[in-house]
């Protein structure tokens, strides 16, 4: 049973516009959420994370946007630009003596010139 | 340094070979994971070291046998391996505690022949 869902797998947009991805999650005890971007061979990397006490996280082009009561997150790029394009897996976590991250499938995003 | 170390990055092994997978990091961070990726998925959870102590094991076959020997490394033992353990491992460490963001090595590309 999939525990983060990311319904998209892949997503195409026009350089310059926004990107908006999407996740929903299952399990009420998660407390932190995170976005990766990956690119093919590599490792993930870190973009931006949100606690469970806020709505909101903001760097740079990268916004998340938390709904607990809908148990969904989104990350919004603006404006979106080629070298985005990348999977971005949503992840969450439990702190359970080191945390648990559990990622969802993934979006692919490819950002057109 | 921000960077986990993953050594080898391309790995080709027999079934009854015994070989190691190496991970690296001085950025101080007190939590160690490892985590398995197959193609067109997200990664998954093996283990979790906390402070040097196995803290989660996500029900991974004993032919999987991690070991911390300090709080800077983390290895991966491999022995009798099938060839459907081929895959992507990765490591990846945190601060300990709460509400952290894991940063992830390059990966080692994994081929069990």
């Amino acid at each position: 049973d999939q525990q983060v869902k990311q319904n998209s797998p892949s997503l195409s947009v026009q350089e310059g516009r926004i990107s908006i991805l999407n996740c929903d999650y299952t399990n009420s005890m998660f407390d932190y959420f995170l976005w990766y971007k990956k690119y093919p061979a590599e490792g993930p990397t870190f973009l931006i994370s949100i606690s469970s006490i806020k709505d909101k996280n903001e760097d740079g082009r990268f916004t998340v946007f938390l709904n607990k009561s809908a148990k969904h997150l989104s990350l919004h790029i603006v404006p979106s630009q080629p070298g985005d394009s990348a999977v971005y897996f949503c992840a969450a976590s439990l702190d359970n003596y080191g945390q648990n991250f559990v990622f969802g499938p993934g979006t692919r995003l490819s950002v057109l010139p | 340094d921000t960077e986990v170390t993953q050594t080898p990055k391309h790995l080709v092994m027999g079934m009854t070979n015994k070989k190691s997978l190496k991970c690296e990091q001085h950025m101080g961070h007190r939590a160690m994971y490892w985590y398995k990726q197959k193609a067109k998925k997200p990664p998954e959870l093996m283990f979790v070291y906390s402070y040097e102590k196995l803290s989660i094991n996500e029900s991974v076959p004993s032919r999987f046998s991690p070991e911390c020997p300090n709080s800077s490394l983390l290895n991966l033992h491999l022995h009798a391996l099938q060839p459907e353990d081929s895959a992507l491992y990765l490591c990846a460490s945190s601060p300990a505690g709460a509400n952290t963001e894991a940063f992830f090595g390059q990966g080692t590309r994994l081929t069990v022949v």
